[in-house]
C-alpha cells in the first residue's frame, strides 16, 4: 500500500500561493493521487486529482513529477478561510483502489 | 451541505446501549465507506462496501457492525462500545474504488459520538 508523507503543518499570510508537497515513493502505475480538504467537525471534501503532469481546476493545481513519486498541491492567493487539514492520498491497486488510507496530512495556517 | 447525509450529528450512549448510526446518499455510488476520526488525527478506513457487499474490514472489533440494505443506504451497528470508541464517524461514497479509478470520496459531516 502506497504511503504518503507531507509537511504536518504549514503557516502563510492572505494573498500568498501556498504550495503543499507531498512524496508518495512506492505510487503503483494505476494509482490516481488525489487531494482532500478539512475543516473542523466536518468530512473531508475533495480537492483536485490527477495522474500525471499538471491539473488545475477552480480552486487548485495539481503538479506531477514524469516518475510520479511526489506530488504538490498549489494553493493560489489564500485566504483566512483556506486554513484547514490537507491530505494527499494514493490508493492500493490491489484492492481496486477502495482501500483508501489517509495519511497525517498536513495542517494549513494562514494569517491576515 | 454534502451530498452524504449522516444522522444523527451527535449521539451520546452508555456503554450498554445499542444504537445505530445512518448513512444515505443518492448519487448512485456504489462504493460506501466508514471511517473513524479521533480529535487532530486523520480519519481511519473502517469498513468498505462495494455493490452492497463488504469487500474490506480493517480489523474492527465485532462491536462495530455495519450493514448495506441497499446502494443507498450504509449503517453502523454499534453494541457495548466503550469510552475509547468516542469520536467522528464519517461516511463516504464514490463511484468505483477511489484511487484507481479516478473517483473521488464524497463525506458526509459525520456522527459525533460520545461512549459514557
Amino acid at each position: 500500500l502506497a504511503k504518503t508523507t507531507q509537511p504536518i503543518s504549514m503557516d502563510s499570510y492572505e494573498g500568498q500561493e501556498v504550495n503543499i508537497t507531498c512524496s508518495h515513493n512506492n505510487i503503483a502505475t494505476n494509482d490516481y493521487i488525489t487531494w482532500y480538504q478539512q475543516f473542523p467537525s466536518q468530512g473531508p471534501r475533495f480537492i483536485i486529482q490527477g495522474y500525471k503532469t499538471k491539473v488545475t481546476n477552480e480552486v487548485a493545481s495539481l503538479f506531477i513529477p514524469a516518475d510520479r513519486k511526489s506530488s504538490t498541491l498549489s494553493l493560489p492567493r489564500v485566504s483566512l478561510s483556506d486554513t484547514a487539514v490537507y491530505y494527499c492520498l494514493v490508493g492500493d491497486v490491489d484492492t481496486g483502489g477502495f482501500k483508501t488510507i489517509f495519511g497525517a496530512g498536513t495542517r494549513l495556517f494562514v494569517k491576515a | 451541505d454534502t451530498e452524504v447525509t449522516q444522522t444523527p450529528k451527535h449521539l451520546v450512549m452508555g456503554m450498554t446501549n445499542k444504537k445505530s448510526l445512518k448513512c444515505e446518499q443518492h448519487m448512485g455510488h456504489r462504493a460506501m465507506y466508514w471511517y473513524k476520526q479521533k480529535a487532530k488525527k486523520p480519519p481511519e478506513l473502517m469498513f468498505v462496501y462495494s455493490y452492497e457487499k463488504l469487500s474490506i474490514n480493517e480489523s474492527v472489533p465485532s462491536r462495530f457492525s455495519p450493514e448495506c440494505p441497499n446502494s443507498s443506504l450504509l449503517n453502523l451497528h454499534l453494541h457495548a462500545l466503550q469510552p475509547e470508541d468516542s469520536a467522528l464517524y464519517l461516511c463516504a461514497s464514490s463511484q468505483e474504488g477511489q484511487s484507481s479509478y479516478n473517483s473521488p470520496l464524497h463525506f458526509g459531516n459525520g456522527t459525533r459520538l460520545t461512549v459514557t
